[in-house]
C-alpha cells in the first residue's frame, strides 16, 4: 500500500520558535496533499489543501501567514508553525492523494506531536 | 450543528460482543463515507468504506441510510485488539475533503 512519511514524529518547543513539518509520498506521487490537527479527544479538523505548485488553500479560521504552506514537489508538503504558542500544541498529520478526484483515497502519514512550551 | 456527529462513548463490551456505532452527517451532498480506526496518538487508519448497499468485511459491516443521512458499522465477535476510537468520515460534497467526526471509543475487556 501507499506509504506517506512524516518527520519529526515529536517536537518539543519554546514560545515564539518556528517549527518545520515534513510529509513526504513514498512509493507514489502526490498530487493533492492535505493538512490536519488534532486537539486531544477531539476530532481531526482540516486546516489546508496543498497542490503541487499552487498555494494552498487554507479552512476558515486557519491564519495562512501562522502556517506556511510549501508542496514544492509531487512527493513533498512542509507545514511551518510560525511563532508558535502553547496553544499550537497539537498532533498534525498530513494526508497524500494520487488524484484530485472527489473519492480519491488519502493515506495518513504517521503524525507529528508539537508540544510548545 | 457538527458535519458529522458520533456518540463519543465509550462502548465497554467483552470479547465476543457484538457492538454497533452509529454517526450522522450533515451534507446530504457528500459522495463518499467511511470508517477509520484510531489507535491512541497514532495516526487514523482506514477500516472500510461504507456502500449504499451495505458492506462487509469480515466482522465488520457498515451500512449507509441516504435519505437519514445515517451511517453504522456493526463488529460481531469483538476481539481485545479491536480497543480503539473509531471514526465516522465523510467527503465534503464533490470535493477530496474529508470531516471527521469525534470519534467513538471502544474498550473491549477480557
Amino acid at each position: 500500500g501507499a506509504v506517506v512519511s512524516q518527520h519529526p514524529s515529536r517536537v518539543i518547543c519554546k514560545s515564539g520558535t518556528s517549527v518545520k513539518i515534513e510529509c513526504r509520498s513514498l512509493d507514489f506521487q502526490a498530487t493533492t496533499m492535505f493538512w490536519y490537527r488534532q486537539f486531544p479527544k477531539q476530532s481531526l479538523m482540516l486546516m489546508a489543501t496543498s497542490n503541487e505548485g499552487s498555494k494552498a488553500t487554507y479552512e476558515q479560521g486557519v491564519e495562512k501567514d501562522k502556517f506556511l504552506i510549501n508542496h514544492a514537489s509531487l512527493t513533498l508538503s512542509t507545514l511551518t508553525v510560525t511563532s508558535a504558542h502553547p496553544e499550537d500544541s497539537s498532533f498534525y498529520i498530513c494526508s497524500a492523494t494520487p488524484g484530485a478526484g472527489a473519492t480519491d483515497t488519502q493515506y495518513f502519514g504517521p503524525g507529528t506531536r508539537l508540544t510548545v512550551l | 450543528r457538527k458535519e458529522v456527529e458520533q456518540d463519543p462513548g465509550p462502548f465497554n463490551v467483552p470479547e465476543g460482543a457484538t457492538v454497533a456505532f452509529n454517526c450522522t452527517y450533515s451534507n446530504s451532498a457528500s459522495q463518499s463515507f467511511f470508517w477509520y480506526r484510531q489507535d491512541c496518538r497514532k495516526e487514523p487508519k482506514l477500516l472500510m468504506s461504507v456502500y449504499s448497499s451495505g458492506n462487509e468485511d469480515g466482522r465488520f459491516t457498515a451500512q449507509l441510510n441516504r435519505a437519514s443521512q445515517y451511517i453504522s458499522l456493526l463488529i460481531r465477535d469483538s476481539k481485545l485488539s479491536d480497543s480503539a476510537t473509531y471514526l465516522c468520515v465523510v467527503n465534503s460534497g464533490g470535493y477530496n475533503k474529508l470531516i471527521f467526526g469525534a470519534g467513538t471509543r471502544l474498550a473491549v475487556h477480557p
